[in-house]
């Protein structure tokens, strides 16, 4: 079975601090998608990225790097340089395509509550 | 309307009560879904729709049910509500279950139901 680890419950840092959250997953597919989604305090769940099984590219998006390692089953997200904006509620999910893609929809982790201090 | 709408926004039942939370997109996806979301435990799957007529249970369906009867629209019904159903729900679509199709989730803004 699918599974999604995010073992940081809650991360509270300085402004300016970069700041990693770690997420692990489980999975017996050998195709799955991985996402990262921000839920601030006003409740929406926004999409921050998806990456697919085959391509362990890592990625940046301004302050924003993600570090994919197949070998340790981690999606490690990174925020360079936090921001007070940036205090949230981080989600890691996962989506095999054996049973069809996001036909069974999303197993997330349980979520790491950021906290940027001023 | 863009993208996904939730209604109510929130809502108070009385415990042994039918509800009916409502979802519709305007993006013509295939695919949607409802998650619960409760302190701790991240979002779970309740049930999902691969594309209209068909649907499929989740992590945690007890206690619910949904109907696809067209594209844009996927109620999630509580039969007969229990305090332990007080949580956020969320709706979320994309726009094909296969994989070799992107299958981002797009989600509405949420429900909060508190079932006393």
């Amino acid at each position: 079975a699918q599974k999604v680890t995010q073992a940081q419950t809650e991360i509270s840092v300085v402004e300016k601090e970069d700041v990693t959250l770690d997420c692990v997953y489980e999975t017996r597919d050998t195709t799955y998608y991985l996402f990262w989604y921000k839920q601030p305090p006003s409740g929406e769940l926004v999409f921050l990225i998806r990456r697919n099984s085959f391509d362990e590219q890592n990625e940046i998006s301004g302050r924003y790097s993600w570090n994919f390692q197949k070998s340790t089953s981690s999606f490690n997200f990174t925020i360079t340089a936090s921001q007070v904006v940036d205090s949230a509620v981080y989600f890691c999910a996962l989506s095999e395509a054996s049973s069809g893609g996001g036909a069974d929809g999303l197993t997330f982790g349980k979520g790491t509550h950021l906290i940027i201090q001023p | 309307i863009a993208g996904i709408t939730q209604a109510p926004t929130s809502q108070i039942l009385a415990a042994g009560r039918r509800m009916t939370l409502r979802c519709t997109q305007d993006m013509r996806h295939n695919a949607m879904y409802w998650y619960r979301q409760d302190l701790g435990l991240g979002l779970r799957l309740i049930h999902y729709s691969n594309t209209a007529g068909t649907t499929g249970k989740g992590e945690v369906p007890d206690g619910y049910s949904v109907s696809r009867a067209n594209t844009d629209d996927f109620p999630l019904t509580l039969a007969s509500a229990v305090p332990s159903q007080t949580s956020v729900y969320f709706c979320a679509s994309s726009p094909d279950p296969s994989y070799s199709i992107l299958n981002e989730q797009f989600f509405g803004p949420g429900t909060r139901l508190t079932v006393l």
